[in-house]
């Protein structure tokens, strides 16, 4: 399944809470992204990271933070600041790069988050 | 920055008929565009990709057209089968050898009737 694991698979935030979603992979990609895809949209960009100890904002970064102590690992925190967190959570990965096979995001299997 | 317009939002189509889903896209910097089929609680899974340096690209029954004069590229699927069903995904991004931010269309939902 391509080598990128989310966990946990469905979580459940209450308010005020912070949460924290994470992403491994083991196919040694450089580059690694949090998607959010709400219903009927697409996915929109959170963070994404190139390299170990960097990262980027995406289009939708407010109320989420996260980090990329390793290249393996690139967890997201779902802040309290965040009022509207319930969505399906996506992260991917790739190798760097412009040649053809390293163009390719691959993604893992998901996590569902859900206010309670 | 980049907006992707993705056109129908739902197509149904007879099993063995051909599928089109269109996409636009504003910056003219992108260059690479990938189509994503994405199954009911699954994760989207990559199904074709072009370079702006073809017009068009072909993988069994699944073809994907680009005109970077009209900025807009098309996913074509023949002889259309019941598990070809799912959500569509369009996206562009603008190959920089380290960003490659992909911005997404809103999805197409194909339902291949029997």
């Amino acid at each position: 399944d391509g080598g990128i694991t989310q966990s946990p698979k469905y979580l459940f935030r209450k308010e005020g809470q912070n949460v924290t979603l994470s992403c491994e992979q083991n196919l040694n990609h450089d580059a690694m992204y949090w998607y959010r895809q709400d219903p009927g949209q697409g996915l929109r960009l959170i963070y994404y990271s190139q390299i170990v100890n960097d990262f980027q904002k995406g289009d939708i970064a407010e109320g989420y933070s996260v980090s990329r102590e390793k290249k393996e690992s690139f967890p997201l925190t779902v802040t309290s600041a965040q009022k509207n967190p319930t969505a399906f959570y996506l992260c991917a990965s790739r190798l760097r790069g412009t040649a053809a096979a390293k163009n390719i995001q691959y993604f893992g299997a998901g996590t569902r988050l859900s206010v309670l | 920055g980049e907006n992707v317009e993705q056109h129908p939002s739902t197509l149904s189509v007879q099993e063995g008929d051909s599928a089109v889903i269109k996409c636009t896209y504003s910056d003219s910097a992108s260059n690479y565009f990938p189509w994503y089929k994405q199954e009911l609680g699954k994760r989207p899974q990559l199904i074709i990709d072009i370079r702006s340096n073809v017009g068009e690209k072909k993988d069994q029954r699944v073809a994907v057209t680009l005109n970077k004069t009209a900025k807009h590229f098309s996913l074509h699927i023949t002889e259309t089968q019941p598990e070809d069903s799912a959500v569509y995904f369009c996206a562009a991004s603008e190959l920089t050898g380290g960003g490659n931010k992909l911005t997404f269309g809103t999805g197409t939902q194909l339902k291949v009737e029997l």
